[in-house]
């Protein structure tokens, strides 16, 4: 069955510091995607980076890094210079190639709250 | 901004009731999805509308249910509301169907069943 395994409820970092927050997943399909998403206590679920399985290249955008490891199913977030901003709840996310009945959907994990302190 | 509205931004109603949310999909986006987050909790799949027909549907009972205009705009329908239906839902519409289409999400609607 399809799953998303976010290990760390909850993280801390110091301003200006790296983290990684884990995540890793469990799909018997050849094609799939992966994202990352922010959800500050607003609640909008906030895009930030997206990996597909068949990528060779680990996906960067800006201070956001997705560190892919396809054998190992996991596919974690680092955040570079972490800035206070950056306090909010982390979902990690997969979508699957299916079409049909639940083609398309994302499945979440449980998310991971960071906490930046200054 | 990502261009997908949600309204109403917050709503109370009390058990029993019937409820409609409404999304507005981002330019150009054919798909759109509902999922439910209740607190403390990852979203769930509702279900999916592509080109105005259900592609998809997550473990909810049929008092759930979903239109899809030739616009692309979507509502959620919930009759007969139950306490447990308090929740943020959430609508995200993606260009298409695939597993590399990123799904872009509104601001979501505050649901408190009384």
């Amino acid at each position: 069955a399809q799953k998303i395994t976010q290990t760390q409820p909850g993280m801390f970092v110091q301003e200006k510091e790296a983290v990684t927050l884990d995540c890793t997943y469990d799909t018997s399909d050849q094609s799939y995607g992966l994202f990352w998403y922010k959800q500050p206590s607003s609640g909008e679920m906030i895009f930030l980076i997206y990996q597909g399985s068949y990528d060779e290249q680990n996906a960067t955008e800006g201070r956001y890094s997705l560190n892919f490891q396809k054998a190992r199913k996991s596919a974690n977030l680092v955040i570079s210079a972490s800035q206070l901003g950056d306090s909010a709840m982390y979902f990690c996310a997969m979508r699957e190639g299916k079409i049909g009945n639940q083609g398309g959907k994302l499945i979440f994990g449980q998310g991971t709250e960071l906490s930046v302190k200054p | 901004e990502t261009g997908v509205t949600q309204s109403p931004t917050h709503l109370i109603k009390t058990r029993g009731q019937q409820v409609t949310l409404r999304c507005s999909s981002q330019s150009g986006h054919n798909t759109v999805s509902w999922y439910q987050q209740a607190l403390g909790q990852g979203p769930q799949f509702i279900f999916q509308y592509y080109r105005e027909e259900e592609n998809g549907r997550g473990n909810f009972p049929p008092r759930f249910s979903g239109l899809q205009f030739p616009n692309y705009s979507s509502e959620l329908n919930v009759n007969a509301l139950e306490l447990d239906d308090s929740a943020l839902y959430l609508c995200a519409s993606s260009p298409g169907r695939g597993a590399q289409e990123t799904q872009y999400f509104g601001p979501g609607t505050r649901l408190l069943v009384l």
